[in-house]
């Protein structure tokens, strides 16, 4: 398995702009999330899926921040409109069935630079 | 709610030395923890896990920690550490599915 695949790796854009990111869980994986990680916040849950649908959403941020997992193989995070304070590092992850025993899977992550 | 808290932010230790990482939790219900590393510009993977039973866990490198419930602690431990440990640990949380990770520790090995 080629683990979770996230896209892209970096992005850089200007305030003001939307950002797409991408992820694709492991095929078998019923839960994704997504993760912000920062110097100052450290590593945060903005919000997870399970079987395609959104369980808990009260990491996001703010409005401009939604997140769509239209089936089992995809999920997106989109910022509209972006601001240099959400500069960070998103992670998606993923893992099987809704038990906290499950082990997440990381991607790689994609490094958001908001100018 | 439940919440991690990792009581050092940055350890340096010189090569072949042991090292302890200290993580302490509060739940109001039973949980499962997790200690992960995360190598530069990498995710995060798992070094081990507490689900039940014994409370010294084995993880891969070399990893081992233990769980405390009394003192509600989950301590990594390695006896003799690399230049290639030197990464960020984070100690997670999970109740239910969806896990919580403390702030992190940086670990730096030095020669």
């Amino acid at each position: 398995d080629a683990g979770v695949i996230q896209s892209p790796r970096h992005e850089v854009t200007e305030m003001g702009q939307e950002v797409t990111l991408r992820c694709k869980p492991i095929s078998g994986h019923n839960s994704l999330f997504w993760y912000r990680q920062t110097m100052m916040r450290g590593l945060e849950l903005l919000i997870y899926f399970n079987n395609n649908v959104p369980i808990d959403d009260s990491g996001m941020p703010e409005d401009r921040f939604s997140a769509k997992m239209p089936n089992a193989s995809f999920s997106t995070l989109k910022i509209q409109p972006s601001e240099p304070r959400d500069s960070a590092v998103y992670f998606c992850a993923s893992s099987t069935g809704v038990s906290g025993a499950n082990v997440l899977t990381f991607g790689a992550g994609s490094r958001l630079t908001v100018l | 709610a439940q919440s991690v808290t990792q009581l050092d932010s940055q350890v340096p230790v010189f090569e072949e030395a042991p090292v302890e990482l200290r993580c302490n939790y509060s739940s109001s219900v039973s949980v499962y923890l997790f200690w992960y590393v995360q190598y530069p510009n990498q995710g995060l993977q798992l070094l081990l896990k507490y689900l039940s039973g014994s409370t010294l866990v084995k993880g891969i490198n070399g990893f081992e920690a233990e769980f405390n419930k009394s003192q509600t602690s989950f301590h990594l431990r390695k006896p003799s550490v690399h230049i290639s440990d030197t990464a960020e640990y984070f100690c997670a949380v999970s109740p239910r599915d969806d896990m919580r990770f403390g702030a992190g520790t940086r670990l730096t090995v030095k020669p």
